[in-house]
């Protein structure tokens, strides 16, 4: 089963950033935090990954908290295109087990 | 790279039928993972492989469906007698795991109705 908890839904002004919470407070040491999104009827798109420093790239940024019981993926400007399922993962090993994720729409 | 590459991208069968879907992973890749997406369950991991191994199977629903990995560039997911409520879009998705933590690559899916 999925072991983190996000919000159901989000809406986020064009032009703005995209701050989409999640809370994984069973993780455990060695676990990573994965994110993902799932564009409508495309398959999901690997986003941004962390153990527990802050990461950024092209895509997104991501910001762990320090106990790693929750993290918040930044979309700084988002766009139209960035309408989707937002996965917020953390599983140990090496298989990904989904969750509900967040459903983020951008309006204009 | 052309990506995870699966086939067909939709299949229309009756009740009863043999069904099969096919999966190319990336070159390189040495982990293959099928999924299931429907509206009331979500995205399901189904099985994955390791080196052309089954790892773990435990989220094939039924005997009715099987998946084969015969060698590290191909695999494919069976289901036999299809039935309606296998409708559903199927994914895989290939990564290289055990060098680091590298994300899953997945393709553009199968959408498969069973009729």
């Amino acid at each position: 089963d999925a072991k983190t908890t996000q919000p159901t839904s989000m809406d986020c002004a064009e032009g703005r950033a995209a701050n989409l919470p999640c809370n994984h407070s069973t993780i455990s040491g060695n676990e990573y935090v994965y994110w993902y999104r799932q564009i409508h009827s495309q398959g999901p798109q690997y986003i941004i990954h962390g153990l527990k420093n802050n990461e950024t790239n092209e895509m997104a940024s991501l910001i762990i908290t320090e106990d790693r019981k929750s993290s918040t993926l930044i979309l700084p400007h988002a766009t139209l295109r960035d309408t989707a399922v937002y996965y917020c993962i953390n599983n140990p090993g090496d298989k990904l087990i989904f969750g509900t994720g967040t459903r983020l729409q951008v309006f204009p | 790279d052309a990506g995870v590459i699966q086939s067909p991208r939709h299949e229309v069968t009756e009740m009863g039928q043999e069904v099969t879907l096919r999966c190319k992973p990336i070159s390189g890749h040495n982990s293959l993972f099928w999924y299931r997406q429907t509206m009331m369950r979500g995205l399901e991991l189904l099985i994955y492989f390791n080196n052309n191994v089954p790892i773990d199977d435990s989220g094939m629903p039924e005997d009715r469906f099987s998946a084969k990995m015969p060698n590290a560039s191909f695999s494919t997911l069976k289901i036999q007698p299809s039935e309606p409520r296998d409708s559903a879009v199927y994914f895989c998705a290939s990564s290289l795991t055990g060098y680091g933590n590298y994300g899953y690559t997945f393709g553009s899916g199968t959408r498969l109705t069973v009729v």
